[in-house]
């Protein structure tokens, strides 16, 4: 979904079920895009990446999704657990000028995802 | 222990003051970055180094300066010309900087809180 001002977009799932968590990312030549989660207070941890060359990939419980026709990706964590809450961002890795390595990520506003027990 | 650090966690600035933030990576990663999260969004880009001395401004780079004169470390100092400095400030490493090699995948630290009094 859009942010609107400081209100971050929110999934509220129940533990236990799976959670889908979308992301649209802005440039079609993007080719390397990774999910973080940010808990309160802390850094944003890694949890999964993805190249173009590929439109789904497996963790665990994570499973990552991407759509380059409407340039969207999609994070699925399965039997969501209380310690899964937290803000979960996308990043597509931008081009620039050393020859398209630059490692320039470009950060969605985050999804909080909220678990009740 | 490998990883990033920074420090302080907390720190408080008065108006006019320059302050620095601590960066420090044993990871041997090439590249370097510093973020700043204002509440309920995403992250910005202020500046970040491919490799050793050497460094660009990324998206929001004004009232903010860096040095880089050693590959685990990546001060940031924000001097009394940012307005607005009040934020969470990420630093990030990934192992491939303008050589080329390893991954793109950016790794964070805890973050410093930033309060202006």
């Amino acid at each position: 979904g859009e942010s609107v001002g400081l209100h971050l977009p929110t999934l509220s799932v129940q533990e236990g079920d799976n959670s889908i968590i979308n992301c649209a990312y802005s440039n079609s030549a993007s080719d390397y895009f990774i999910w973080y989660k940010q808990e309160s207070g802390k850094g944003p941890q890694f949890i999964i990446d993805i190249r173009s060359n590929m439109d789904k990939r497996q963790g665990q419980r994570v499973t990552v999704l991407l759509n380059k026709t409407v340039k969207h990706l999609s994070l699925q964590i399965a039997a969501t657990q209380p310690g899964d809450s937290a803000v979960y961002f996308c990043a597509e890795l931008s081009d620039g000028l050393y020859g398209g390595a630059t490692n320039k990520l470009i950060f969605g506003t985050g999804t909080l995802l909220a678990v009740q027990p | 222990d490998g990883g990033i650090t920074q420090s302080p966690k907390y720190l408080f600035r008065k108006e006019g003051q320059n302050v620095t933030l601590s960066c420090e990576q044993n990871l041997n990663h090439d590249a370097m970055y510093w973020y700043r999260q204002d509440p309920g969004q995403g992250l910005r880009l202020i500046y970040y180094s491919q490799i050793v001395n050497d460094f660009q401004k990324g998206d929001i780079a004004e009232g903010y300066s860096v040095s880089r004169e050693k590959k685990e470390s990546f001060p940031l100092t924000v001097t009394s010309a940012q307005k607005n400095p009040t934020a969470f400030y990420l630093c990030a490493s990934s192992p491939r900087g303008r050589k080329l090699v390893g991954t793109d995948t950016q790794y964070f630290g805890p973050g410093t809180r930033l309060t202006v009094l």
